[in-house]
């Protein structure tokens, strides 16, 4: 059975630092990852989809990288930003199309003026 | 393009009412999925629909029934609602075929008494 861990659950920094959140998942034969924001009291909002065949996935001030072979991927956040605070969620899709994913309990970030 | 809507947004019940939760997806999407969400135990997976005129359970299905009415939605039932049904209900939607790419609407808080 798929498992998918985020480490730490919380963590708080300063504003302008560069960070990076971990999700690590148990089985490597993965369709893809999927990495999505969530802020208090509302919906989950999707950041970042890396296929099984990517290495990594590019926006704005987001990266994610997958590494499929060590069941790892990272979402590296530059020069954070107060509105940058909310909680990470990784989820991956077990197989193609149409699987429902498994997630991680995610990453609750404070960015701190 | 309002994406996936969910009705309604809170709702309180007693235990042993009935309610049904609504979804709609306006992306022409084949797959369909409701989760919930409770403190510590992350997005669990309560039904979902691969395409129209299917459904699967998921790892928390007891108590709940789905109907997926058409492509475009897909409704959660609770027959004789429970305080451990208390919860964040949230619907999901995605192309289902090639590019799992997941959807959420912005969710349903409801409280069992």
């Amino acid at each position: 059975k798929q498992e998918v861990t985020q480490i730490p659950a919380a963590l708080s920094v300063p504003e302008g630092e560069n960070l990076v959140l971990n999700c690590s998942f148990t089985d490597s034969a993965i369709y893809n990852l999927q990495w999505f924001r969530q802020d208090p009291g509302k919906g989950l909002t999707s950041l970042l989809l890396i296929q099984s065949s990517q290495r990594e996935q590019t926006s704005g001030r987001l990266n994610a990288s997958l590494d499929k072979s060590s069941g790892r991927s990272t979402l590296y956040i530059a020069a954070s930003q107060p509105g940058d605070s909310a909680t990470y969620l990784c989820a991956v899709a077990p197989h193609s199309g149409n699987t429902p994913l498994v997630f991680g309990k995610g990453t609750r970030l404070s960015v701190i003026a | 393009n309002a994406g996936v809507t969910q009705t309604p947004k809170f709702q309180v019940l007693k235990t042993g009412q009935s309610m049904t939760l609504q979804c709609a997806q306006d992306m022409n999407h084949n797959s369909m999925y409701w989760y919930r969400q409770d403190p510590g135990m992350g997005l669990r997976l309560i039904y979902y629909s691969a395409s129209e005129g299917t459904t699967d359970k998921g790892e928390v299905p007891n108590g709940y029934n789905v109907s997926r009415l058409n492509k475009r939605e897909f409704s959660l039932r609770l027959e004789s609602a429970a305080p451990s049904q208390t919860s964040v209900y949230f619907c999901a939607s995605s192309e289902g075929r090639l590019v799992n790419e997941q959807f959420f609407g912005p969710g349903t808080r409801l409280t069992v008494l």
